[in-house]
Parts: structure tokens; C-alpha cells; sequence
């Protein structure tokens, strides 16, 4: 079945330590999203990356990184930078970026906690 | 810019009772409008979605929803609520440009009493 893959499930670090969330689709799906989830708060966007090797910027990048270097994968590096890095952190993807009346899909999430 | 309120935190409805969960957007031209639902722990999925013609939609699970225009509205609907209903609803509305970018309701807690 194709889907969204995204591990560990549950992550645990010490503050000041980077950490990479893993996300891989096997949709054939462009377009590439990562959302932080706070209670209360809804999805916000980090990261998104309409095609390989090009990535933006969404409305709370700082403290992450990321890279797409296939169109299946797209980590999510949480640096030592990210003030206030626990989280659940979902993965979505799209047909394509430009494809706004498709719906995203969606992986079941990696939840961070940093102590 | 795209903006989208969910007015209830919370609802607790009785198993069998009705259910209407509210959704407000803010979009300049024509919205394209999603439903998504979120079982504790897991990932979205989504319910249904609107971007033109019948302004009544019918998604999964028995649920529906109806845009309308005037009121800047797409509120969600079942006639008669299962407990396995009980989960987290998030409205969104997409883009016409903006990389297909979706913007998310902080939304809204469902929960079933038996």
C-alpha cells in the first residue's frame, strides 16, 4: 500500500542535541510538507519542498533544516537552535505543490521530546 | 492571506445524537476546503473536500458538508454520532497560489458520550 512513513514514532534527546526526523512516501507525490503540532495550536508549517532539491521555508522554519535529495524522502533536522523542539511533528505529502484542490496525505507523526 | 477559525475547542455530543462542528475561512477568491479528522496519536486523514460545484459534499464515514459562500462557512455534519467518532477535526482551506500550501483551524476536540 502506498503511504507515508515516518519513524521513530516517539523520540526522546537531551537539549543541545540536533536531531533527524525520517519521512518517506512512496506515492510518486512532488510535493513534500512538514507540520509541528502543539496542543491547542493546529498544524503550522517548518518546511516544504515542492520539487528534489528545492525547499521553502514555512511560517516557523528556524530551528530546522531539511533536505531533499530524492523524491521519496524528505528529513526534518531539529537543531540545538529550536527553542522549544517537543512536538508532534507530521509529514504530508501532495501530488503536486500546485495542485491545491488535492488533499494531503499524511504520516502518523514522530512526537519529540527534548529534556 | 488565507486564515481559517474553528470556534468550538471542545464539543461532547451523545452517541446517536447529531453533530455540526463550525469552520470559518478568510480567502480572497475561491476556496478550496478540506476536512480532515485525527485519532489520538496518528496522522490526519481526510473526511471530504469542496473546490466547486454542489455546494453539499459527502465524504467518509457518513459525514458531510456545506459551503457556503455567504457566510464564509463549511461546516461540518453527521446525522447520528458513533462513539469511533471521537477524535480531533481540523478544517483547512487551500490555496490558489502559494505553493499549495494548506492552512489549518487550530481545531476541534470531539467527544462521545455513551
Amino acid at each position: 500500500d502506498g503511504g507515508i512513513t515516518q519513524s521513530p514514532k516517539y523520540l526522546f534527546r537531551k537539549e543541545g542535541q540536533n536531531v533527524t526526523l525520517s519521512c518517506e512516501q512512496n506515492l510518486n507525490h512532488d510535493a513534500m510538507y512538514w507540520y509541528r503540532q502543539d496542543p491547542g495550536q493546529g498544524l503550522r508549517l517548518i518546511y516544504y519542498s515542492q520539487i528534489v532539491n528545492d525547499f521553502q521555508k514555512g511560517d516557523i522554519a528556524e530551528g530546522y533544516s531539511v533536505s531533499r535529495e530524492k523524491k521519496e524522502s524528505f528529513p526534518l533536522t531539529v537543531t540545538s537552535a529550536q527553542k522549544n523542539p517537543t512536538a508532534f511533528y507530521l509529514c504530508a505529502s501532495r501530488v503536486y505543490s500546485d495542485s491545491y484542490n488535492s488533499p494531503l496525505h499524511f504520516g502518523n507523526g514522530t512526537r519529540l521530546t527534548v529534556t | 492571506a488565507q486564515s481559517v477559525t474553528q470556534p468550538d475547542i471542545h464539543i461532547t455530543v451523545s452517541e446517536g445524537a447529531s453533530l455540526e462542528l463550525r469552520c470559518n475561512y478568510s480567502y480572497g477568491a475561491t476556496p478550496y476546503l478540506f476536512w480532515y479528522v485525527q485519532s489520538p496519536g496518528q496522522g490526519l486523514q481526510l473526511l471530504l473536500k469542496y473546490f466547486s460545484g454542489d455546494t453539499l459534499v459527502q465524504g467518509i464515514k457518513g459525514f458531510e458538508a456545506e459551503f457556503k459562500r455567504s457566510q464564509s462557512s463549511f461546516n461540518l455534519r453527521k446525522p447520528s454520532v458513533h462513539w469511533s467518532d471521537a477524535a480531533e477535526y481540523f478544517c483547512a482551506v487551500g490555496a490558489s497560489a502559494n505553493a499549495g500550501k494548506s492552512t489549518f483551524g487550530d481545531g476541534t476536540t470531539l467527544t462521545v458520550k455513551p
